[in-house]
C-alpha cells in the first residue's frame, strides 16, 4: 500500500509570492489532515477533510491559506500570499476512520521557507 | 478543545540506558494515545499507542503507561539504541474537533 506522499518537499519563495502544496493520501482514507510544525513547537492542526468536504478548518491561521481537495482524492493547500511566519513544515496526514481514535499516517512534510 | 503538554523538550542518554518522555493532556473524554517517533528528514510514524481501558502496553524495548485520574501518559525507552535517537511526539484525540492534537516533540539523542 502506497504511504500519503507530499509535494514539493522543500519550497523556498519569497515574501509575497504564492506556493500551493499537494498532498496525496493513502487510497480509501476519507479523512485527511493537515498539520503545521513551526519551529520547535507542537505539530498544529490546521484543518479536516472527511471526502472532499472541510469537516474543520479552524485551525487554519488566516484567509491567506485555502485548501481543497476536489473529488475526495487529493488536496492542495495554497497560501497566498505568503507571509514570513507561514515559513515551517507542512504535514499531510490520512486516516480510515475520523475523531483521532484512529492512527493517521503522516506524509514525508513539506517544508516551506518564506525569505 | 483538548491541550497536550510535552516534556522534556530535549533528552541526551548514554546508549543501554533508559529515556521517559511524559505528557499531560486536559480533555478528560479522551481514550486514545498515540506516540509518534520522527527520525531526520523522515515523516513522523506511529511507534505504540493506548487506549484508555488499559493502564500499561508493552511492544520490546517501548511501553506506554497511562494514568485517567491524573491525565497523564509517558513513553518508556528500555536499553536506549543510537537508532533511538529521533523527535518523539505524544498526541490526544480533541473530541470537538475530531483530530489529533500533538504535544511539542523531544528530540531525544542517545550517545553510543
Amino acid at each position: 500500500e502506497a504511504g500519503v506522499t507530499q509535494f514539493p518537499s522543500h519550497s523556498v519563495i519569497e515574501k509575497g509570492q504564492t506556493v500551493t502544496l499537494r498532498c496525496d493520501p493513502i487510497s480509501g482514507h476519507d479523512n485527511l489532515y493537515w498539520y503545521r510544525r513551526v519551529m520547535g513547537k507542537e505539530i498544529k492542526f490546521l484543518l479536516h477533510f472527511v471526502k472532499e468536504s472541510k469537516q474543520d478548518e479552524s485551525g487554519m491561521p488566516n484567509n491567506r491559506f485555502l485548501a481543497e481537495r476536489t473529488g475526495g482524492t487529493y488536496s492542495t493547500l495554497k497560501v497566498q500570499p505568503a507571509e514570513l511566519e507561514d515559513s515551517g513544515v507542512y504535514f499531510c496526514a490520512s486516516s480510515r476512520r475520523p475523531g483521532g481514535h484512529t492512527e493517521a499516517f503522516f506524509g514525508q512534510g513539506t517544508r516551506l521557507t518564506v525569505v | 478543545g483538548e491541550n497536550v503538554e510535552q516534556h522534556p523538550s530535549t533528552l541526551s542518554v548514554q546508549e543501554g540506558d533508559s529515556a521517559v518522555i511524559k505528557c499531560t493532556y486536559s480533555d478528560s473524554a479522551s481514550n486514545y494515545f498515540p506516540w509518534y517517533k520522527q527520525e531526520l528528514g523522515k515523516r513522523p510514524q506511529l511507534i505504540i499507542d493506548i487506549r484508555s481501558n488499559v493502564g500499561e502496553k508493552k511492544d520490546q524495548r517501548i511501553a506506554v503507561t497511562l494514568n485517567k485520574t491524573a491525565k497523564h501518559f509517558s513513553l518508556h525507552i528500555t536499553e536506549t539504541q543510537p537508532e533511538d535517537s529521533a523527535v518523539y511526539f505524544c498526541a490526544a484525540p480533541d473530541t470537538g474537533r475530531r483530530a489529533l492534537t500533538f504535544g511539542s516533540g523531544t528530540r531525544l539523542q542517545v550517545q553510543p
